[in-house]
């Protein structure tokens, strides 16, 4: 089944504690990206890939890290968390920008 | 960068009307256009998309238009259905310097009443 996964789906942690969201997809995908979806903001980019050992910033970069070392993952890095960080995270996997973005099921994480 | 403006924040409806949720976008380089329904607890979904080629662009009761000219486009819904009610997300990708960024509006939470 083609799908994209992201793991853990829920998380509680402390400011200032490092956390690793992974995503992965089985579609053979060039591109990926990830998203932090906020009451009344929508989807805000933080970053995507266009390929492997390609990452660039979306809109709101700062406090994340990722890394692309496979075509298949795309971990999302808070290396020191903040309460303003407490959001609902998606993944996403596509062919390209301009083409349907399949996302993962999300990631509600809470920073306390 | 890209800037994309969605109207209105909510909308709430009779069943059998149509809806129609308003766009705009700041880059005029910007040439893909799609639209994504979440519903509660779920993960967005492509309903429909347009290119920036293309005017218009129709499947079954979902449609979106597009102004290239006035950098706006619209998603219309006809006959709506309570299977309907959902937030609605309409988006923007990058082109030229930006190419490679997906920029989305504030969404739009849809209720269609029976």
């Amino acid at each position: 089944e083609a799908q994209v996964t992201q793991n853990p789906r829920y998380l509680i942690t402390v400011t200032g504690k490092k956390l690793t969201v992974t995503c992965s997809q089985n579609m053979n995908h060039e591109y990926m990206s990830w998203y932090r979806q906020d009451p009344g903001l929508g989807l805000r980019q933080i970053y995507y890939s266009m390929n492997v050992e390609v990452t660039d910033k979306g809109d709101v970069p700062e406090g994340y890290k990722v890394s692309r070392k496979e075509k298949r993952n795309f971990p999302l890095i808070l290396e020191s968390p903040s309460p303003n960080q407490t959001s609902l995270y998606f993944c996403a996997s596509s062919r390209g920008p301009s083409y349907e973005q399949y996302f993962g099921p999300g990631t509600r994480l809470t920073v306390t | 960068g890209e800037n994309v403006e969605q109207h209105p924040s909510t909308l709430s409806v009779q069943e059998g009307d149509s809806a129609v949720i308003k766009c705009t976008y700041s880059d005029s380089a910007s040439n893909y256009f799609p639209w994504y329904k979440q519903e509660l607890g779920k993960r967005p979904q492509l309903i429909i998309d347009i290119r920036s080629n293309v005017g218009e662009k129709k499947d079954q009761r979902i449609a979106v238009t597009l102004n290239k000219t006035a950098k706006h486009f619209s998603l219309h819904i006809t006959e709506t259905q309570p299977e309907d009610s959902a937030v609605y997300f309409c988006a923007a990708s990058g082109g030229g310097t930006s190419y490679g960024k997906l920029t989305f509006g504030q969404g739009t939470i849809l209720t269609v009443h029976p």
